[in-house]
């Protein structure tokens, strides 16, 4: 079945950059995303890639996408406090009429002022 | 426009009782979904509805059913609530074309 994987936790000082990895096994995903949860919220979609894509990038954000080894990044430049969330790595499962969604377990992100 | 609304925002509830967790979407998305959020297991599909009138279990479902009765309405019912349904619980919703899913601010549901 689908697996993602992420690492639990990042920390990084203001400023840094933080690069966030996630790694699926379902080679015929046909799109791969990044949420965010802020504490006591729900989660907000901050982009998304195609997997005909290597890169998309939007303002601080830059999605790298490595199709032959199934891994996912996402880099945040310029990190700020208000970035402390947790990051969750999403694939969309095949299969014809399904929109489902894997998810990873979430990566959490502390920002070091 | 207010996107996904879940109700209650929180509820404590005794084992053994039934409870209805509301989900509504204003968006005329086709595809609605239940999650729940436990720490260090990430989110886990309960039930999903990919049209109105049809429903699906996810990777979770047992202890829970699901109506779609509408587009927009897509209640989770616990007809026993037990102590390991205490969770948070979030609603979402997608569009084919969009080809994204939306989710609701959550449901932080304890069972005693």
């Amino acid at each position: 079945g689908e697996d993602v994987e992420q690492s639990l936790f990042l920390s990084v000082r203001e400023g840094d950059s933080s690069v966030i990895n996630c790694t699926y096994t379902d080679s015929s995903s046909t799109y791969l995303y990044w949420y965010k949860q802020e504490p006591g919220a729900g989660l907000q979609l901050l982009t998304y890639i195609f997997s005909n894509m290597d890169m998309k990038q939007d303002q601080r954000l830059t999605v790298l996408l490595n199709k032959k080894d199934k891994h996912l990044s996402l880099r945040i430049a310029d990190t700020q406090t208000g970035d402390s969330a947790i990051y969750f790595c999403a694939e969309r499962n095949s299969g014809a009429g399904s929109y489902q969604l894997t998810f990873g377990k979430g990566t959490k992100l502390s920002v070091i002022p | 426009i207010a996107g996904i609304t879940q109700a209650p925002t929180s509820q404590i509830l005794a084992a053994g009782r039934r409870m209805t967790l509301r989900c509504t979407q204003d968006m005329r998305h086709n595809a609605m979904y239940w999650y729940r959020q436990d720490l260090g297991l990430g989110l886990r599909l309960i039930h999903y509805s990919n049209t109105a009138g049809t429903t699906g279990k996810g990777e979770v479902p047992d202890g829970y059913s699901v109506s779609r009765a509408n587009t927009d309405d897509f209640p989770l019912t616990l007809a026993s609530a037990v102590p390991s349904q205490t969770s948070v619980y979030f609603c979402a919703s997608s569009d084919q074309s969009a080809d994204t899913q939306y989710f609701g601010p959550g449901t932080r549901l304890t069972v005693l």
